[in-house]
């Protein structure tokens, strides 16, 4: 099976910073890397497909980039509603896998 | 709207069975692959399991492989996981999700784009 690897677990911002968060995967996945948004008591959100591509409907803040085994997302700007837990997923293989996820906070 | 309905979660003894659906809506339900993802109490998302739009292939977590069977009636735009032998780990909510690319594999490099609100598993003597 592929392992995602998410980095950091955890962190914390302020409102207006740029924030990145790093996935890597345990072999290459060429671009079949997504994101997710999920707050809590809530179902996941797609933010990202295909590594890059912003999901219809998902602020231009949001960005993600890379291939092969090494991806990040990216917001520009940081906004209070961004307070969430982030996970990255692959679907390369038919065993879809996720990261541990990344708990953003606002300081 | 295009929603996602799961239903028939609840608590169960170890070893037991249990089935859930997921009722789809406001989509061409038999043109997605479907998958279940579930998440452990104060845990991450977990994947569990995955059936092309037509039903013909079927893949599964190594956790739940011989032991969860997913099925899809995509003339009742009804989707379903049928559990057995349940073991306390399989306690969290069970999430169904639509992939978003039309009769593109999977794998694809789209995602999940269609999610229900989940239905709770509890696994528990």
């Amino acid at each position: 099976d592929i392992q995602m690897t998410q980095s950091p677990s955890s962190l914390s911002a302020s409102v207006g910073d740029r924030v990145t968060i790093t996935c890597r995967a345990s072999q290459s996945i060429s671009s079949y890397l997504n994101w997710y948004q999920q707050k809590p008591g809530k179902a996941p959100k797609l933010l990202i497909y295909a590594a890059s591509s912003l999901q219809s409907g998902v602020p231009s803040r949001f960005s993600g980039s890379g291939s092969g085994t090494d991806f990040t997302l990216t917001i520009s700007s940081l906004q209070p509603e961004d307070s969430a837990t982030y996970y990255c997923q692959q679907s390369y293989s038919t065993l879809y896998t996720f990261g541990q996820g990344t708990k953003l906070e606002i300081k | 709207q295009v929603q996602l309905v799961e239903s028939g979660g609840g608590v169960v003894q170890p070893g037991r069975s249990l089935r859930l659906s997921c009722a789809a809506s406001g989509f061409t339900f038999s043109g997605y692959a479907m998958h279940w993802v579930r998440q452990a109490p104060g845990k991450g998302l977990e994947w569990v399991a995955l059936i092309s739009f037509d039903g013909s292939n079927k893949y599964y977590a190594d956790s739940v492989k011989g032991r969860f069977t997913i099925s899809r009636d995509n003339s009742k735009n009804t989707l379903y996981l049928q559990m057995n032998s349940l073991r306390p780990e399989d306690t969290a909510v069970y999430y169904c999700a639509s992939d978003k690319a039309f009769k593109v594999g999977p794998p694809n490099e789209y995602g999940l784009d269609v999610w229900g609100q989940g239905t709770t598993v509890t696994v528990s003597s």
